[in-house]
């Protein structure tokens, strides 16, 4: 069985610092990779989808970074801002699946 | 720009009740699917559909019910309400293709059986 793994469950960090967030996977067989933020009480973001051909998105402050033979991807924020603040999702279409396999998310807290 | 809209936005049961939660896209998109997010679980699938007149089950499609008569609409259906179906649920909608195919979330449903 395919599965999606984030750690750690819970961040904390200052206003202004640069930081990473993982997600691993078990296959390397995929298709997309895809980031969600996901703020309480809301529904799901899109922020970043990678394809399977390539290593890295980009969209603002945020990157994502995509190795698939070690089965690991990355999103980084940089200059992290209190409106950061939320949980933030991974999900992963497997070749052999045509359903998102999530993990259990990252909860981020941005300090003032 | 409404993408997927999801209502109710909240709902209490009785045990037993049954009700239907709707789900509509607007993006023409061919696939849709029913998510289902408990505490410490993640998100997991309870039902999807490839195209209008076709649906499968997901991983948790046990006391749901699924139908898919329009591209646009996806309703999930809770046949007799238990307190084990207490969850937040949300539908998405993407593309078929399977490179490109950005997944889009609505709002979601909390739903409360007791």
């Amino acid at each position: 069985k395919q599965e999606v793994t984030q750690i750690p469950a819970a961040l904390s960090v200052p206003e202004g610092e640069n930081l990473v967030l993982n997600c691993s996977f078990t296959d390397s067989a995929i298709y997309n990779l895809q980031w969600f933020r996901q703020d309480p009480g809301k529904g799901l973001t899109s922020l970043l989808l990678i394809q399977s051909s390539q290593r890295e998105q980009t969209s603002g402050r945020l990157n994502a970074s995509l190795d698939k033979s070690s089965g690991r991807s990355t999103l980084y924020i940089a200059a992290s801002q209190p409106g950061d603040s939320a949980t933030y999702l991974c999900a992963v279409l497997f070749r052999s699946a045509r359903q998102l396999t999530f993990g259990s998310g990252t909860q981020l807290t941005v300090l003032p | 720009n409404a993408g997927v809209t999801q209502t109710p936005k909240f709902q209490v049961l009785k045990t037993g009740q049954s009700m239907t939660l709707q789900c509509a896209q607007d993006m023409n998109h061919e696939y849709m699917s029913w998510y289902r997010q408990d505490p410490g679980m993640g998100l997991r699938l309870i039902h999807y559909s490839v195209g209008a007149g076709i649906t499968d089950q997901g991983e948790v499609p046990n006391g749901y019910n699924v139908s898919r008569s329009t591209t646009e609409d996806f309703p999930l259906r809770l046949l007799s309400a238990a307190p084990s179906q207490t969850s937040v649920y949300f539908c998405a909608s993407s593309y078929l293709g399977l490179l490109d195919t950005e997944a889009f979330f609505g709002q979601g449903t909390r739903l409360t059986v007791v």
